[in-house]
């Protein structure tokens, strides 16, 4: 079965706080493992990892990849209440033209 | 940056109709065109994936007969919903992508069937 499960499903912090979300996936057919921002409309892209342990970077935002565990991290440092969102982790099959398989996302809430 | 259009935003239509959704790669030639769904509090849920000039490919327990997807050109898929009922009311989002980078999404299409 093709699962990408992300942890925690909601999280709520105040300003200023590091966060780490966790998302999980299955080995089979994987070519790269990509993670999202959802606000009210459509996901605009964060990152795509295609290797392991090799850090991405952008502003206060990072994230990494462990194929052998199968798992990536996405963290907010010095999060502010523009950071609350939905943040989705997708995995991309290396077969069958590119297709995403979706978490069912992590609900962040930042309160100032 | 890549950008994707949708159109409409939002359609409210009756029981019984049918509804055009419209997706645009603005900026770049989109090979390769996906269609998701996104129920509330959901996640996307993949419907199919259309190449230009071709046949789509559906996912598993997503009628193609119910969903038409017509990918006329490397600009322009389409997504008609036949015969719409209550429980096809959802967020519909496309995606874009051009050779083997990453996809960019559409600003999604709000679909209520009354």
């Amino acid at each position: 079965e093709d699962k990408v499960v992300q942890s925690p499903l909601s999280l709520v912090v105040h300003e200023g706080d590091t966060v780490t979300l966790n998302c999980s996936y299955e080995v089979t057919n994987f070519r790269s493992l990509l993670w999202y921002k959802q606000e009210k409309k459509a996901p605009t892209f964060l990152f795509m990892l295609t290797s392991s342990g090799i850090e991405k970077k952008s502003g206060r935002l990072s994230s990494i990849l462990d194929k052998k565990e199968l798992f990536s991290i996405l963290n907010i440092t010095a999060t502010q209440t523009g950071d609350s969102a939905v943040y989705l982790c997708a995995k991309e099959r290396e077969t069958s033209g590119s297709r995403l398989t979706f978490g069912e996302g992590t609900q962040l809430t930042v309160n100032p | 940056g890549a950008v994707v259009s949708q159109h409409p935003s939002w359609v409210i239509c009756k029981s019984g109709t049918s509804v055009k959704i419209e997706c645009r790669s603005l900026d770049f030639q989109a090979t390769t065109m996906f269609w998701y769904r996104q129920f509330p509090k959901q996640s996307l849920m993949l419907m199919a994936t259309s190449n230009e000039g071709s046949k789509a490919t559906y996912e598993q327990g997503v009628e193609k007969d119910k969903f038409l997807i017509n990918h006329a050109s490397l600009t322009l898929s389409t997504l008609t919903v036949t015969s719409a009922h209550p429980e096809d009311s959802s967020f519909y989002i496309c995606s874009a992508q051009q050779g083997a980078y990453e996809q960019y999404f559409g600003p999604g299409t709000r679909l209520t069937v009354t």
